[in-house]
């Protein structure tokens, strides 16, 4: 399977614990992006990566997510103290990139609910 | 004024029938359009990409691009009920960075009836 990888499919967590998802993407893509999607919404952008440098984070990124992406392949999202409202699907997605004029498409991975009790 | 407007339906259409979906944008700016498919649970797939000006066909599914009018529109033929779905449009905003992100709609229900 070559397609976007994210683990663990579903998390549930008690409010004030610290959790950590992983996103692999496909192998010959460069930029991978963080996004947050809840219940009839749109995916929200969170932050996205070229390589393993972070180049954009959205204010929805409070201080408490924290995202890495090391060797420029995988990347980790990690929540500390998880709130109520952080309960949603955390999607991955990658691409190629960069270039000059449109964008790249994005692909999805299968996405990480998480549930905040 | 939302970055990119949908209907979020539903929109119920016969088995066969030709369902139209739409969507606004509101940056003059915006460079990349995009048509996602999201069956209910499952995480967005790409069903399609627009970046200039007028229709671009792929199978039962044809985009429409209208930068003047700031409008962007799905059709999809002959619809099946596995069509059954949410679709989302998403628009990159050409940012002098060229980041990729992408602004989502709320998405359009779509209801194909057997």
């Amino acid at each position: 399977d070559t397609g976007v990888s994210q683990d663990p499919r579903h998390k549930i967590t008690k409010r004030g614990q610290n959790v950590t998802f992983r996103c692999d993407p496909i192998s010959e893509h460069n930029r991978l992006y963080w996004y947050r999607q809840t219940l009839g919404q749109g995916p929200e952008f969170l932050t996205y990566f070229q390589n393993e440098a972070q180049l954009e984070k959205s204010r929805l990124l409070s201080d408490r997510f924290s995202a890495e992406r090391p060797k420029g392949s995988f990347s980790t999202l990690e929540i500390q103290r998880t709130e109520q409202g952080d309960s949603a699907m955390y999607l991955c997605a990658s691409s190629l990139g960069p270039r000059t004029g449109p964008v790249y498409e994005q692909y999805f991975g299968p996405g990480t609910r998480l549930t905040v009790t | 004024q939302k970055e990119v407007e949908q209907n979020s339906g539903p929109l119920s259409v016969p088995e066969g029938a030709i369902a139209s979906l739409n969507c606004t944008y509101s940056d003059r700016g915006s460079q990349s359009f995009f048509w996602y498919r999201q069956y209910s649970g499952k995480s967005p797939e790409l069903i399609m990409s627009i970046y200039s000006n007028g229709d671009k066909e792929d199978g039962r599914f044809t985009a429409q691009l209208n930068k003047a009018s700031q409008y962007v529109s799905l059709l999809i033929r002959d619809s099946q009920p596995s069509d059954s779905a949410t679709y989302l449009c998403a628009v990159n905003r050409g940012d002098s960075s060229n980041t990729g992100k992408l602004i989502f709609g709320q998405g359009t229900t779509l209801q194909v009836k057997p």
